[in-house]
């Protein structure tokens, strides 16, 4: 069966810091990824997403970037985080219809 | 592009009555509808889909209505329960696009009263 992990679980940073977010999904094979951030009570805001290897969608032009250097692995990237950075960061793989959701990154952003 | 609403954006309920979930789209080359759940701190997941080629879908409690000529889909929950509480999000795609995208209606926040 498929599985999507997210590292780190929480993380705590300073404004003006770099960020590193990993996925990776096991049990599939060249599947779609999607990086979404959700603000505080609020819906499902979609960052990037990737149809392949080296292929990068971005939906919202901002401090973030994202790469895909292997077929099961997503990273979210900032060099220089912002306030507005803070939020639940999920990762998900698209499945014949259904998107499946990582467990989350919640960050936080001082 | 697809644009969904949805409505209330909070609903509050009596433990063991209905409640219903609006989604409107606009995009009539959407074929694809589901609903998750988001329980507090945790991941959305999907608790019931449609298809464009049917009208009705129903799971135990919760069923799903599709209006294909009026580009809506509702979520009906039966005989509340405390579990319930949660957000819901509906989702409109277009299945087949290889560039697979979900557009998300902004959430419902269902509070269910014991």
């Amino acid at each position: 069966s498929q599985t999507i992990h997210q590292w780190p679980a929480t993380l705590v940073q300073p404004v003006g810091s770099p960020l590193s977010l990993e996925c990776t999904v096991e049990g599939t094979s060249n599947p779609n990824l999607y990086w979404y951030r959700q603000a505080a009570g609020r819906g499902l805001q979609l960052l990037f997403y990737s149809v392949g290897i080296g292929q990068i969608s971005s939906e919202v032009p901002q401090n973030l970037s994202a790469s895909r250097p292997q077929d099961r692995q997503f990273i979210l990237s900032s060099k220089k985080l912002l306030l507005s950075d803070s939020g639940f960061y999920l990762c998900a793989w698209t499945g014949y219809n259904e998107q499946f959701f990582g467990p989350g990154t919640r960050l936080t952003v001082l | 592009g697809e644009n969904v609403e949805q409505h209330p954006s909070t609903l509050s309920v009596q433990e063991g009555d209905s409640a219903v979930i609006k989604c409107t789209y606009s995009d009539s080359a959407s074929n694809y509808f589901p609903w998750y759940k988001q329980e507090l701190g945790k991941r959305p997941q999907l608790i019931i889909d449609i298809r464009s080629n049917v009208g009705e879908k129903k799971d135990q409690r919760i069923a799903v209505t599709l209006n294909k000529t009026a580009k809506h889909f509702s979520l009906h929950i039966t005989e509340t329960q405390p579990e319930d509480s949660a957000v819901y999000f509906c989702a409109a795609s277009v299945v087949g696009d290889s560039n697979y995208q979900l557009i998300w209606g902004a959430g419902t926040k269902l509070i269910i009263k014991p």
